[in-house]
């Protein structure tokens, strides 16, 4: 098992551009999340997903930011028409939710936009 | 509604001398804790949890935690700090009610002095 992995590592964009970044989990893993970091904060939660099912949305999540699992493997986020704002560290994390079982989320390396 | 609280959002301890960081929760049912370390501009790694059995866990790199119910504290110690062991420490709770969305800390920065 290679972890959690994130493409691209970092991307750097223009102002009204639309990005999309790819998380592809632990494989047996159910549960994916989406987190955004800026420089010396926490992880601030996104979305996640149980499944292909999107469980929860963050209210602080524009219109323009949108994510997929379609066939509960591999996620994509997408932010349209980026602004400077959307600069920061996405972070993918994935997790087994099974009855009681309960393992500790897994992060990958993340992926750095820089929006210009 | 849960809260995590990481006390000192930077903390500085000479190499060799004794790691504590700390962390306490809010929560009206036992829950899941975590830390993780993050190391400039990677993810976030696992170093220990805590999941209802021992209160004492030890974790990677010599680290280890005490869960204190009374207390709703979580702390994070080592007794020997390392230049390796500078890095940014999150602190986070999740439970089974809440359906383990994980409740983050807004991090300790360790600073190793020399």
């Amino acid at each position: 098992d290679t972890g959690v992995s994130q493409d691209p590592r970092h991307k750097i964009t223009k102002r009204g551009q639309n990005v999309t970044f790819r998380c592809d989990p632990i494989s047996e893993h159910n549960r994916l999340y989406w987190y955004r970091q800026t420089l010396g904060q926490g992880p601030e939660f996104l979305t996640y997903f149980q499944n292909e099912a999107q469980l929860e949305k963050s209210r602080l999540l524009s219109d323009r930011f949108s994510a997929e699992r379609p066939k509960g493997s591999f996620s994509t986020l997408e932010i349209q028409r980026t602004e400077q704002g959307d600069s920061a560290m996405y972070l993918c994390a994935s997790s087994l939710i099974r009855g009681t079982l309960n393992t500790e989320a897994f992060f990958g390396q993340g992926t750095r936009l820089t929006v210009v | 509604a849960q809260s995590v609280t990481q006390l000192g959002s930077h903390v500085s301890v000479s190499e060799g001398a004794l790691v504590l960081l700390r962390c306490n929760y809010s929560s009206s049912v036992p829950p899941y804790l975590f830390w993780y370390v993050q190391y400039p501009n990677q993810g976030l790694q696992l170093l220990l949890k805590y999941t209802s059995a021992a209160t004492l866990v030890k974790g990677i790199n010599g680290f280890e935690a005490e869960f204190k119910k009374s207390e709703t504290s979580f702390h994070l110690t080592k007794p020997s700090a390392h230049m390796s062991d500078a890095a940014e420490y999150f602190c986070a709770v999740s439970r089974r009610d809440s359906n383990y969305q994980l409740i983050w800390g807004a991090g300790t920065k360790l600073i190793i002095k020399p």
